[in-house]
């Protein structure tokens, strides 16, 4: 069946370091999305990519949706402690549900 | 944030026991999902709506059962909990028609614990 994979499942970083989650599907996507989840609260949605090749900013944030349309990054660029949580990248799948991705524990030592 | 509401927080309940958890939202959103989730792993889908009188059945096999008799009202229920039932709930809804996938919004969560 349909799969989301997402890399890598933990992310160790200094503060002020960049840090990058990869996220890959076994399909073509009509649409990425990407939400954030921190620790003991619950997904957040941040952001929709539509078109091949697209790139989005947030302030720091910066997510790219491939050519192809099968994969996707989220680059945080110097990172800070307020960037902590789980990243998860989630595609459309039959029914009209969401295929989340495993996500990407994010911590930031100060 | 968005309106989407989540009851209990929190529950310690003993085996055998029946449970049901509430969620509500107050955006007129047709569709509602219940996902489980053990701290810091992947979302699993359990449950959805596409609206009134409309569920399914997740990716994840559930001992649990839903209903929609309204809208805003998407209740799961635990007929007779046991400790494998320990993790977060966690509602959600979105805006759309059966086959379209707009961005999910999601309540806080339950963390129910099976003793």
């Amino acid at each position: 069946g349909q799969q989301v994979m997402q890399i890598p499942q933990y992310q160790h970083v200094q503060e002020g370091e960049d840090f990058t989650t990869y996220c890959n599907s076994s399909t073509t996507l009509s649409n990425i999305q990407w939400y954030k989840q921190r620790p003991g609260g619950h997904p957040v949605f941040l952001i929709q990519l539509v078109k091949s090749g697209e790139v989005k900013k947030q302030k720091r944030l910066t997510f790219q949706f491939g050519e192809a349309k099968k994969n996707s990054s989220l680059h945080i660029t110097a990172t800070q402690t307020t960037d902590v949580g789980t990243y998860f990248c989630a595609g459309p799948a039959q029914g009209g549900k969401l295929i989340f991705g495993q996500g990407t524990e994010l911590s930031v030592k100060p | 944030e968005a309106d989407i509401y989540q009851t209990p927080r929190y529950l310690v309940i003993g085996t055998g026991k029946k449970i049901t958890l509430e969620c509500s939202q107050t955006m007129g959103h047709d569709k509602m999902y219940w996902y489980q989730q053990d701290p810091g792993m992947e979302l699993h889908l359990i449950h959805y709506s596409y609206g009134v009188n409309s569920t399914e059945k997740g990716d994840l096999s559930s001992e649990s059962t839903v209903s929609r008799i309204r809208t805003e009202h998407f209740p799961l229920t635990l007929e007779s909990a046991r400790p494998s039932h320990t993790s977060q709930y966690l509602c959600a809804s979105s805006r759309g028609t059966t086959g379209s996938a707009y961005e999910q919004y999601f309540g806080p969560g339950t963390r129910l614990t099976v003793t």
